[in-house]
């Protein structure tokens, strides 16, 4: 099947800084890619829906200002967590679709001190 | 919006053993049930999805059934080994493709035990 990487698998940063995610489609264009948030022991929630060349459609209660999503290309959708603090640390993990099939990547566990 | 209910959130079975989740969804609307497999510290993977026009899909020890009436559908996976646990998650798409927006049940973890 195709795959979904992303980058970094790990990130631990100091609170107040921001950090970058990125999410890739290495064989295949994805015409949309998907943000989730897993909490540990908990069910993936969607963040947000994102559409190359087009604004993110966020989900309800997640701030789009704090969660900045670009997806400038086919290929590539970063997700960038703004003034992180300790309650954002989680897993968070894309998805891309070819509009036939949904792939998801291995996730990046973002932990904030 | 969607709701997706999955029961239990554990489930511990000995190796050989048939093992069985299920999950109920609100929104008659859906159309496209996958199943993934989520190992600790990784993204899921889908294993098997169902559409509505279908009752009942195979592949190899797994399984799952749909009953759109009730709004409930199920994974069944049969002669489980060590390897089979993981966490579950069931999930719907109430816009009908396999492609879009995805609501997930709250996970089931399966230990399989030698």
């Amino acid at each position: 099947g195709a795959v979904v990487s992303q980058h970094p698998s790990r990130v631990i940063c100091k609170s107040g800084t921001s950090v970058k995610i990125e999410c890739r489609s290495l064989d295949f264009q994805a015409t949309t890619m998907f943000w989730y948030r897993q909490f540990p022991k908990q069910s993936l929630m969607l963040m947000a829906t994102s559409n190359e060349g087009s604004k993110a459609t966020y989900e309800q209660g997640v701030e789009k200002d704090k969660f900045l999503i670009n997806h400038a290309s086919l290929t590539l959708s970063t997700l960038t967590v703004t003034s992180a603090h300790p309650e954002d640390s989680s897993f968070y993990i894309c998805s891309a679709t070819d509009t036939n099939e949904q792939f998801f990547g291995p996730g990046t566990r973002l932990t904030v001190l | 919006g969607e709701n997706v209910e999955q029961h239990p959130s554990t489930l511990s079975v000995q190796e050989g053993d048939s093992a069985v989740i299920k999950c109920t969804y609100s929104d008659s609307a859906s159309n496209y049930f996958p199943w993934y497999k989520q190992e600790l510290g990784k993204g899921p993977q889908l294993i098997i999805d169902i559409r509505s026009n279908v009752g009942e899909k195979k592949d190899q020890r797994i399984a799952v059934t749909l009953n759109k009436t009730a709004k409930h559908f199920s994974l069944h996976i049969t002669e489980t080994q060590p390897e089979d646990s993981a966490v579950y998650f069931c999930a719907s798409n109430s816009g009908g493709t396999s492609y879009g927006k995805l609501t997930f049940g709250q996970g089931t973890i399966l230990t399989v035990h030698p």
